[in-house]
């Protein structure tokens, strides 16, 4: 799984709380991404980030912010959990080394999260 | 909006057959690639081409794409068991100079694939 850990797996919580998703990389890649998935809609993408601190966001952001304090940590978080934001949420990084564009994406396993 | 839209958005197949899935998307692109995704599992690339290429082999697997159509195919042959799953088409849009797209897909719904032995 190209050394891409997300973390809880599984969540269950309750609509008005605040979540916070973990994906952990050990690959030192520069380039971070979240994207959810939802039948009908495929993969979206969320926020995604180029580097320490810097983020910038996707198709999908309202509701949601991240950050990266560290390379190898990229934080998703529900500032406060509608049930909209039920979905699976994947986090990927880009293997490119140089700006050279085209490298595939590698996902972790995702986590599920319900929103009640 | 969904750059990538696939047809069909399921196929039903024997093994030993040939399976064909289709990708549509809407603006310029540097490239597409293809992923497949088992079930309760993240995706995993499996051919990526490039703009200017017009066909890519690996394995069992074709792929074609047509930039004048902005259209893809992606050809299973021999079809397994193994292959059942979903697979995506993603595009990588292209940017005018000095731009960039930091290297984010767009996913097309996907097309499920279910191989009977």
């Amino acid at each position: 799984d190209a050394g891409i850990t997300q973390s809880p797996r599984h969540k269950v919580t309750e609509t008005g709380t605040p979540v916070t998703l973990r994906c952990h990389q050990t690959e030192n890649h520069r380039y971070m991404y979240w994207y959810r998935q939802d039948p009908g809609h495929g993969l979206r993408l969320i926020h995604y980030s180029y580097g320490v601190k810097d983020t910038d966001k996707g198709e999908v952001s309202d509701g949601y912010s991240v950050s990266r304090s560290k390379t190898e940590d990229f934080l998703l978080t529900l500032e406060s959990a509608t049930s909209s934001q039920t979905s699976v949420y994947f986090c990927a990084i880009s293997f490119k080394r140089r700006e050279i564009w085209g490298s595939p994406l590698h996902f972790g396993n995702g986590t599920r999260l319900t929103v009640t | 909006s969904q750059q990538g839209e696939e047809d069909p958005q399921a196929l039903s197949i024997q093994e030993g057959e040939n399976a064909t899935m289709n990708c549509s998307y809407k603006t310029s692109i540097n490239n597409l690639q293809w992923y497949r995704q088992n079930s309760g599992r993240g995706l995993v690339h499996l051919i990526l081409i490039r703009s200017n290429e017009r066909e890519k082999h690996s394995g069992r697997l074709r792929v074609t794409l047509d930039t004048s159509k902005k259209s893809s195919s992606l050809l299973i042959t021999a079809s397994r068991a193994a292959d059942t799953a979903s697979y995506f088409c993603a595009t990588d849009a292209a940017f005018d100079a000095g731009g960039t797209s930091y290297g984010k897909l767009t996913f097309g719904q996907g097309t499920i694939l279910t191989v009977h032995p």
